[in-house]
């Protein structure tokens, strides 16, 4: 599975667009880039995943460059309670392994 | 309400004891999976289970062990050869190679 790179914290104004990056340079055809969260002390939490097209649903936004290298997570208002570590992962839909493998991953702290 | 339950919440363990971490899930999920998070880290997998009476040895798996002769549940063991075990414990759980995973709210091992 392809490794990410994301920054390890950001802040974001209340009510702003918050814009999370994550780079992953080696990344395969069949590989599918995901995102989730883990607020403090609970389990992660699925936001969303794509391909190659942009995505959104009811939580956010995901944005793939055309090479596929990077992408971005929006969350279009951001609220205090999106504040949370964003975790950045890619890996094959059939992966015969089973692993999903979470880096550092981004504290985003939303500020009032 | 479907979703995974982990027990305890919190856990202390004596030198040389074994300890089991509880995670049932009543969502029909075929594959699941233990992480382990260490403070201000990212999650590192211990094993994974894609079927019943089957598992696999994730990145850190010694020290530990598992068992799955139920779909619903998935019991993981804490041996006394684990040297370091205070950590925070993840149990997850998703549909066959579908990658959307769906997290307990995690276990707090500490060392007495």
């Amino acid at each position: 599975d392809a490794k990410t790179t994301q920054p390890p914290s950001m802040d974001c104004a209340e009510g702003r667009a918050a814009n999370l990056p994550c780079n992953h340079s080696t990344i395969s055809g069949n590989e599918y880039v995901y995102w989730y969260r883990q607020i403090h002390s609970q389990g992660p939490q699925y936001i969303i995943h794509g391909l190659k097209n942009n995505e959104t649903n009811e939580m956010a936004s995901l944005i793939i460059t055309e090479d596929r290298k990077s992408s971005t997570l929006i969350l279009p208002h951001a609220t205090l309670r999106d504040t949370a570590v964003y975790y950045c992962i890619v890996r094959a839909i059939y992966n015969q392994g089973g692993k999903l493998i979470f880096g550092q991953g981004t504290e985003l702290s939303v500020k009032p | 309400d479907g979703g995974i339950t982990q027990s305890p919440k919190y856990l202390f363990r004596k030198e040389g004891q074994n300890v089991t971490l509880s995670c049932e899930q009543n969502l029909n999920h075929d594959a699941m999976y233990w992480y382990r998070q260490d403070p201000g880290q990212g999650l590192r997998l211990i094993y994974y289970s894609q079927i019943v009476n089957d598992f696999q040895k994730g990145d850190i798996a010694e020290g530990y062990s598992v068992s799955r002769e139920k779909k619903e549940s998935f019991p993981l063991t804490v041996t006394s050869a684990q040297k370091n075990p205070t950590a925070f414990y993840l149990c997850a759980s998703s549909i066959g190679r579908e990658e959307k995973l769906f997290f307990g709210s995690g276990t707090q091992l500490s060392v007495l």
